[in-house]
């Protein structure tokens, strides 16, 4: 089973628009971090979180972990076609050096 | 400072095969990681290499091997290549294994 669940699988909005993808585990995360990915490339790190209720900001984006650590939220701020590509959400958990990522969430952004 | 390099960056094999793809991670890196990413799903960990040791190993079948050198490069072994193998692997080195994993560019295997 998919230790990582993202929703949603894609997402289609309007330049200028504020957009938030989700990322739940069934398990207490070590460590949660968020990349992007352009299509057929590699992953680009965009933050980390590892504190519950930890709150990170870079430039228009923002990621939550809640007090849990089990539920990430990656929000967008007024988004730019500059923000197209595939988000996911990778996590190691205690006890295991496996590091899982989610099904990723397709973002197209429409100028 | 140079990121995670793997090579080659395409490669086409035929049915049967064996393929072997390599990584050089971040200078000062030691946690070497391999992940196979099939079109439309998020990257899957196949092993993580630390100090030269095998750490963790994900659901893969023994045609998938790895090994870490001790500049910490790395390289991974298909055998008996399928046709189900076709994917982008990613390779990704980090300072202790769980941290931020930073990711190179892919080798693009396509089995015929």
């Amino acid at each position: 089973s998919q230790e990582l669940e993202q929703s949603p699988q894609s997402l289609i909005v309007q330049e200028g628009k504020n957009l938030t993808i989700n990322c739940t585990s069934s398990k207490t995360l070590y460590g949660l971090y968020w990349y992007k990915q352009k299509y057929g490339e590699g992953l680009i790190f965009l933050m980390m979180l590892q504190k519950g209720g930890e709150e990170k900001s870079h430039e228009k984006i923002t990621a939550k972990l809640d007090e849990k650590k089990q539920q990430s939220s990656l929000h967008i701020t007024a988004s730019q076609p500059s923000h197209a590509g595939i988000y996911l959400c990778g996590a190691a958990f205690s006890g295991t050096y496996k590091y899982i990522f989610g099904t990723g969430t397709r973002l197209k952004v429409l100028a | 400072d140079a990121g995670v390099t793997q090579s080659p960056t395409h490669l086409i094999k035929t049915r049967g095969q064996q393929v072997t793809l390599r990584c050089s991670p971040i200078s000062g890196h030691k946690s070497v990681s391999w992940y196979q990413q099939v079109l439309g799903q998020g990257p899957q960990f196949i092993f993580q290499y630390y100090e030269k040791e095998e750490r963790g190993r994900g659901n893969f079948p023994d045609r998938f091997s790895a090994r870490q050198f001790p500049n910490y490069s790395s390289e991974l072994n298909v055998n008996a290549l399928l046709l189900g193998d076709s994917a982008l692997y990613l390779c990704a080195s980090s300072f202790q294994g769980r941290d931020i994993q930073y990711f190179g560019a892919g080798t693009r295997l396509s089995v015929l």
